[in-house]
């Protein structure tokens, strides 16, 4: 079962933040946090990971609460190209096959 | 294009056929990995090779299916005797594992395999 727990659906206005919430109040000290996405009819697309720290890269932000108990991912310009199926995942650093177990996602609708 | 590719993209059999379907990861991943995705869900990891071994796999891949990765490049999986529930989208992906570890998957596009 996936460890994460990510509100079904949300939309944006484009141009707008996106910030998509996950909830992983279970998580293990030597877990990532990760972020993929999935454009409709399309394979996942790696976004951002973190352990710790807040991270950011060309894509988005990754903003993980200081008891890790919860992360938010910001697209902090959201485009219309940006509405996909968003996965919030942990992976255990410990767990060397780094295989993925992803949950039902946040679909994400940006709107005009 | 130098991402992961995978052939078939779309696959129809009648049940009780043999399907097989390839993987090319990029070139200088050593990890593959295949995931099942069916409508509406996230994708469902199915096994994982490093290099020519075949590491883990999941309860999900039943003895009707195998895959094999025999000179640690490509990757193929068999679905022998398909039934309708193998109807779904079977994802690839890849990663290098070492010194140099690259904690993200690759995904290819996948094959949508229909089961009539």
């Amino acid at each position: 079962d996936a460890k994460t727990t990510q509100p079904t659906s949300m939309d944006c206005a484009e141009g707008r933040a996106a910030n998509l919430p996950c909830n992983h109040s279970t998580i293990s000290g030597n877990e990532y946090v990760y972020w993929y996405r999935q454009i409709h009819s399309q394979g996942p697309q790696y976004i951002i990971h973190g352990l710790k720290n807040n991270e950011t890269n060309e894509m988005a932000s990754l903003i993980i609460t200081e008891d890790r108990k919860s992360s938010t991912l910001i697209l902090p310009h959201a485009t219309l190209r940006d509405t996909a199926v968003y996965y919030c995942i942990v992976s255990a650093l410990g767990d060397s096959s780094y295989k993925l177990i992803f949950g039902s996602g946040t679909r994400l609708l940006v709107r005009p | 294009d130098t991402g992961v590719s995978q052939d078939p993209r779309h696959k129809i059999t009648k049940r009780g056929q043999n399907v097989t379907f390839r993987c090319d990861p990029i070139s200088e991943h050593n990890r593959l990995y295949w995931y099942r995705q069916t409508l509406g869900q996230g994708p469902e990891f199915l096994t994982y090779f490093q290099n020519e071994a075949q590491l883990e796999k999941s309860r999900l891949l039943s003895d009707r299916f195998s895959a094999e990765r025999p000179k640690g490049s490509f990757s193929t999986l068999e679905i022998q005797r398909t039934e309708q529930g193998d109807s779904a989208m079977y994802l690839c992906a890849s990663s290098l594992w070492g010194h140099q570890t690259s904690y993200e998957q690759y995904f290819g596009p996948g094959t949508r395999l229909t089961v009539t």
